[in-house]
């Protein structure tokens, strides 16, 4: 079973819709939460921690169900601009480092 | 805005030659880390160092990748003999303390 387990898509998303995307994570001792926006052949760069309580940045929200070990992001009004992949990104639980996710490929569409 | 500096960007290699990536992290940062991406995959974490010293090479592959960072700052990443799988993104990120890791670059390595 992989640690991070994405739904790699692609998702094709009309522009102005709304779209949800889900992973789940097997390290229950796992502390840190994070969503990762990667362009095609750029490196990622960070998009938005995720807490328990959840949190909105603008049109992204993201949420945290420790229970389930599961993580979301939720984008708003999606954006053309907002066509790329989303990695799903945990930390701790004895590692340092992160381990991330296959990522989820977000196809915004005129 | 500082940033994490790698080089060379790009390096086209025959199999069994050996290559070395090296990365420059933001200046302060103690912590560095070399991840691997292949194509289609999310970065899979190669080493770690905590200054000059390293914290996490589990899932490096000793018998063929070594890392360094002889003075605590910048970091070189070798593959002798290269081989065809090695083929991917290979992404070096810096962090200061419990903040964010920050990416550089990356250094797309193809073995011909």
């Amino acid at each position: 079973r992989k640690e991070v387990e994405q739904d790699p898509g692609p998702f094709n998303v009309p522009e102005g819709a709304t779209v949800a995307f889900n992973c789940t994570y097997s390290n229950s001792a796992s502390q840190s939460f994070f969503w990762y926006r990667q362009d095609c052949r750029k490196e990622p760069k960070l998009l938005m921690s995720v807490y328990s309580s959840g949190n909105e940045d603008g049109r992204f929200t993201a949420q945290l169900n420790r229970a389930s070990q599961y993580i979301s992001l939720l984008i708003r009004d999606s954006k053309l601009s907002d066509s790329a992949t989303y990695l799903c990104v945990v930390a701790g639980g004895g590692a340092d480092g992160l381990t991330f996710g296959k990522g989820t490929h977000l196809i915004i569409q005129p | 805005e500082a940033e994490v500096a790698q080089s060379p960007r790009y390096k086209i290699t025959e199999k069994s030659q050996a290559v070395a990536f090296w990365c420059d992290p933001i200046s302060g940062h103690a912590t560095l880390y070399w991840y691997r991406q292949i194509l289609g995959q999310g970065p899979e974490l190669l080493v770690q160092f905590q200054d000059e010293s390293v914290v996490d090479d589990s899932q490096l592959p000793k018998d063929r990748f070594s890392a360094e960072r002889l003075k605590g700052v910048d970091s070189t990443l070798k593959i002798q003999p290269a081989e065809l799988g090695d083929s991917a993104m290979y992404l070096c990120a810096s962090r200061s303390g419990y903040n964010e890791q920050f990416f550089g670059p990356g250094t797309r390595l193809t073995v011909l």
